[in-house]
């Protein structure tokens, strides 16, 4: 079975550095076809991609969020970091973390499963 | 940044109904293109990659067609559980991007 779980500090401060953790079981980041993405939702908003890393260490960054992002991997823990630097009410979402599979030889690709999301809060 | 617009805004329909969500591309993605479910309170699921490829477990009520720029959901019969919303999004290139969401009421 493949999971995936967000966690983290559910209330920042503005200004402050928030780092969320996804840990996942039932697949490695070994693989050359799976890599883990970081995507948010703002309350009762849509959908929005932020980063990816993959199982060689590459990463993608939203280029909207770029110089604020940082993501990492542990692949001996199963676990890929999100940092997002100096937050801002807009960035009150729920943060969710995913596998992206990525299908050879047509390299057509989609996140699943999705982990449940940690909703961060940004107040003072 | 490659937009993605969905149509209807909103869509009203009952058990039962066929249901169309429209999804196009602002430039050709060509298949590249998955939908997922969501509902209120839960994590998006998976329910077509690669345009028309149904995920498993998915039941078969959902298909999907469409290529380049213009996509389509299709519910053959709307179930309780089918309430929701949809998002399209591509992965053609980067920054991956969603729909904007249709809900179903």
């Amino acid at each position: 079975q493949i999971t995936l779980k967000e966690s983290g500090p559910t209330l920042v401060k503005p200004t402050q550095t928030l780092t969320l953790t996804c840990t996942f079981s039932g697949f490695s980041l070994n693989n050359n076809s799976l890599s883990v993405g970081w995507i948010r939702q703002p309350p009762g908003k849509a959908l929005e991609w932020l980063a990816l890393i993959y199982w060689n260490d590459d990463k993608r960054y939203s280029p909207s969020l770029m110089g604020r992002l940082t993501i990492t991997k542990n692949s001996s823990k199963n676990q890929v970091v999100l940092t997002m630097t100096n937050m801002d009410p807009v960035d009150t979402a729920t943060y969710y973390c995913a596998r992206r599979v990525r299908r050879f030889p047509d390299h057509t690709n989609w996140f699943d499963p999705w982990g449940q999301g940690t909703l961060v809060t940004v107040s003072s | 940044d490659i937009q993605m617009t969905q149509s209807p805004s909103s869509l009203s329909a009952s058990v039962g109904d066929r249901v169309t969500i429209t999804c196009r591309a602002s430039q050709s993605i060509s298949r590249y293109l998955n939908w997922y479910q969501q509902k209120p309170g839960q994590a998006p699921k998976l329910l077509i990659y690669a345009a028309f490829s149904l995920q498993s477990g998915v039941p078969s009520r959902f298909s999907a067609s469409g290529s380049g720029t213009d996509f389509t959901l299709t519910i053959s019969s709307l179930q309780p559980e089918d309430f929701a919303t949809y998002y399209c999004q591509q992965s053609y290139t980067f920054p991956w991007t969603f729909g904007q969401g249709i809900k179903v009421e």
